[in-house]
């Protein structure tokens, strides 16, 4: 079974509206990390944490905010959708090295 | 922070010959070096990786090399297939415990008959 679960698969969201991305991981990783994926751009990096109850910006994390509550989940979350947030988004866990591990990722439009 | 540029964006090989990726980084702490694979709709997966304390690193058909001085790495696919046909991505990280990748912008790989 997957270590890193994302919910939803898919989501469509208005502009302005308020969307949370979930993410769950059994692993047992202290960090976790919320990544998008845009053509040409590779994956870059919005939100990080390293522990329950924390949270670090990444490369881009305008317009975004994160929550980690308890060891196993770590959320996203879009206050005002725009639609330059359309996006792929990938949760990933992992102390580093080759234990990183993603999501199968969340496939946001927003209209 | 660290920055990856990944070249080049688009590759064509032909079935049974050679695909060469090549990947440059800014901060010389890098240490971990990992490459991965994603098929079309799927996540990113690991194929291969390479630390600081090595300069070439093989399994099976992939080949991974290491230039510290130049901060340079790359990634070999030899006698490629069509099941090579991919995005590839490779990736760095700067910190001591090799969390928090910084990825590369992704080559599509299409290997044809």
């Amino acid at each position: 079974e997957a270590a890193v679960t994302q919910s939803p698969r898919n989501k469509v969201a208005v502009t302005g509206g308020k969307v949370t991305l979930s993410c769950n991981q059994t692993n047992n990783h202290n960090n976790m990390y919320w990544y998008r994926q845009d053509t040409g751009h590779g994956l870059r990096l919005i939100h990080y944490s390293y522990g329950a109850g924390s949270t670090e910006k990444g490369d881009i994390p305008d317009g975004y905010k994160a929550s980690r509550p308890s060891q196993e989940n770590f959320s996203l979350i879009l206050e005002l959708a725009t639609p330059s947030q359309t996006s792929v988004y990938f949760c990933a866990s992992g102390e580093g090295g080759p234990d990183y591990t993603f999501g199968s990722g969340t496939r946001l439009l927003v209209i | 922070g660290e920055q990856v540029e990944q070249l080049p964006s688009i590759l064509r090989v032909q079935e049974r010959s050679s695909a060469s990726i090549n990947c440059t980084y800014e901060n010389s702490a890098s240490n971990y070096f990992p490459w991965y694979k994603q098929e079309p709709g799927e996540n990113p997966k690991l194929i291969i990786d390479i630390r600081s304390n090595m300069e070439r690193k093989q399994i099976q058909g992939l080949i991974v090399l290491l230039d510290k001085k130049a901060k340079r790495f790359s990634l070999h696919i030899t006698d490629t297939q069509p099941a090579d046909s991919a995005m590839y991505f490779c990736a760095a990280s700067a910190s001591s415990s090799f969390s928090k990748l910084v990825f590369g912008q992704g080559t599509s790989l299409s290997v044809v008959p």
